[in-house]
């Protein structure tokens, strides 16, 4: 198994720019999520999906960030206009299901630095 | 944010020598995991814990889920360089899943 696949390692951009990050997660897990890691904050949960479906978005900062599941193998994390505060590593996990007693899988993040 | 207390947040060990973390909650919960995060990468689960009381080994890493439900430790015992990261705890009750703060383990040769 390849494992979850995040896809870009890393991106720079400008201030104002629309950032993209992807993740694929591991064939026949249903939930998949979005995490935030930052040194001041440690890992933040931004928001989770069972079954393709948004279940928990309490944690997603604000109105700028969105995120989708189009399907069972593909997920984005959107964020326009990006802010130099968002500059943080992104990552994706994904599980069998929400409550799995394995614990989640994590991709290799996504290094964001918004100049 | 942040739910669990882990300390210490950084150790500097030698070598050979063993370790100990440990996560503390003010509310329980019904798992209790142990991830470890190397640089450039993602946490990687090393133990999970399903019982009050537990006690499991993985190696050299040996684990447990406190009787209270609201903490938990884990020991890495003859310390290796390789043993460097981030270790985390994290705790689970229903779908709710959160992280510790993570401990810094550095190892000198």
């Amino acid at each position: 198994d390849a494992g979850v696949i995040q896809s870009p390692r890393h991106e720079v951009t400008e201030m104002g720019q629309e950032v993209t990050l992807r993740c694929k997660p591991i064939s026949g897990h249903n939930s998949l999520f979005w995490y935030r890691q930052t040194m001041m904050r440690g890992l933040e949960l931004l928001i989770y999906f069972n079954n393709n479906v948004p279940i928990d978005d309490s944690g997603m900062p604000e109105d700028r960030f969105s995120a989708k599941m189009p399907n069972a193998s593909f997920s984005t994390l959107k964020i326009q206009p990006s802010e130099p505060r968002d500059s943080a590593v992104y990552f994706c996990a994904s599980s069998l299901v929400p409550r799995s007693p394995k614990g989640y899988t994590f991709g290799s993040g996504t290094r964001l630095t918004v100049v | 944010g942040q739910q669990l207390n882990q300390s210490p947040q950084s150790m500097f060990i030698q070598e050979g020598e063993d370790v100990s973390m440990n996560c503390t909650s003010s509310s329980i919960f019904n798992t209790w995991l142990w991830y470890k995060q190397e640089p450039g990468e993602g946490p990687v689960l090393l133990i999970a814990l399903y019982k009050a009381g537990e006690l499991t080994s993985n190696g050299r890493l040996t684990a447990q889920f406190g009787i209270t439900r609201k903490d938990s430790f884990l020991n890495i015992s003859a310390s290796i360089p390789s043993d460097v990261g981030i270790y985390f705890c994290a705790g689970q009750l229903n779908n709710d899943m959160r992280f510790g703060a993570g401990t810094r383990l550095t190892v000198k040769p």
